[in-house]
């Protein structure tokens, strides 16, 4: 498995303002990936982010509104921007072990009002 | 557009049966199947994954994949009310040979499971 930590774990933010959240990895990884998990939702990716190129984002998300950083190969950070009560939701981020195995940050619970 | 479809829940056993949890997939090409439990409050963690046709069984645990009727499952033996948690079925339509290149999960909606005691 994978020992990965998020910061902030959660947080109620006022609408308009932005959220950076932080992922840390305990090794290097070429690939790491955030998701957004809405209440009573599954999980859907917004982005995959590769270490010194630009993230990669998913039909629905932009960049404008997710900016992703991967300065180094242990950790990343996603920014919720301009922020509505839309985007409450869980923020996970999670890496790849093994051959395909993906493990998930505990994820962080952002609430916006 | 790529999709995985589990069971409608909630699914309620009483402890110490066998929990069957299904899930289908759209897309052909899938190569990773992965089953992750989670708790209320809590992240998905992943409890099964399977790559080859046929059975694969860890502990209580076996998951079933059928490439050719696009289904995949999981059962869970002599269930405990531990158990008591969402289940995710997601599906990676390629693989990435450990670089995590094309590792791009989708998921089902989830079905939770309640073990009676």
């Amino acid at each position: 498995s994978a020992v990965i930590s998020q910061k902030p774990s959660r947080d109620i933010c006022q609408r308009g303002t932005s959220l950076t959240i932080q992922c840390q990895v305990d090794s290097q990884v070429t690939m790491m990936f955030w998701y957004r998990q809405q209440p009573g939702q599954s999980l859907t990716l917004i982005a995959t982010a590769n270490q010194g190129s630009e993230a990669t984002y998913e039909s629905g998300f932009v960049i404008d509104k997710f900016p992703i950083s991967r300065p180094n190969l242990t950790f990343s950070t996603l920014t919720v921007s301009n922020m509505s009560p839309e985007d409450s939701s869980i923020y996970l981020c999670s890496v790849t072990r093994g051959r395909d195995e993906q493990f998930f940050g505990p994820g962080t619970r952002l609430t916006v009002l | 557009q790529k999709e995985v479809e589990q069971n409608s829940g909630p699914l309620s056993v009483p402890e110490g049966a066998i929990a069957s949890l299904n899930c289908t997939y759209s897309d052909r090409g899938s190569q990773s199947f992965f089953w992750y439990r989670q708790y209320s409050g809590k992240s998905p963690e992943l409890i099964m994954f399977i790559y080859s046709n046929g059975d694969k069984e860890d502990g209580r645990f076996t998951a079933q994949l059928n490439k050719a009727s696009q289904y995949v499952s999981l059962l869970i033996r002599d269930s405990q009310p531990s158990d008591s948690a969402t289940y995710l079925c997601a599906v990676n339509e390629g693989t990435s040979g450990g670089t995590g290149a094309n590792s791009k999960l989708t998921f089902g909606k989830g079905i939770t499971l309640s073990v009676r005691p």
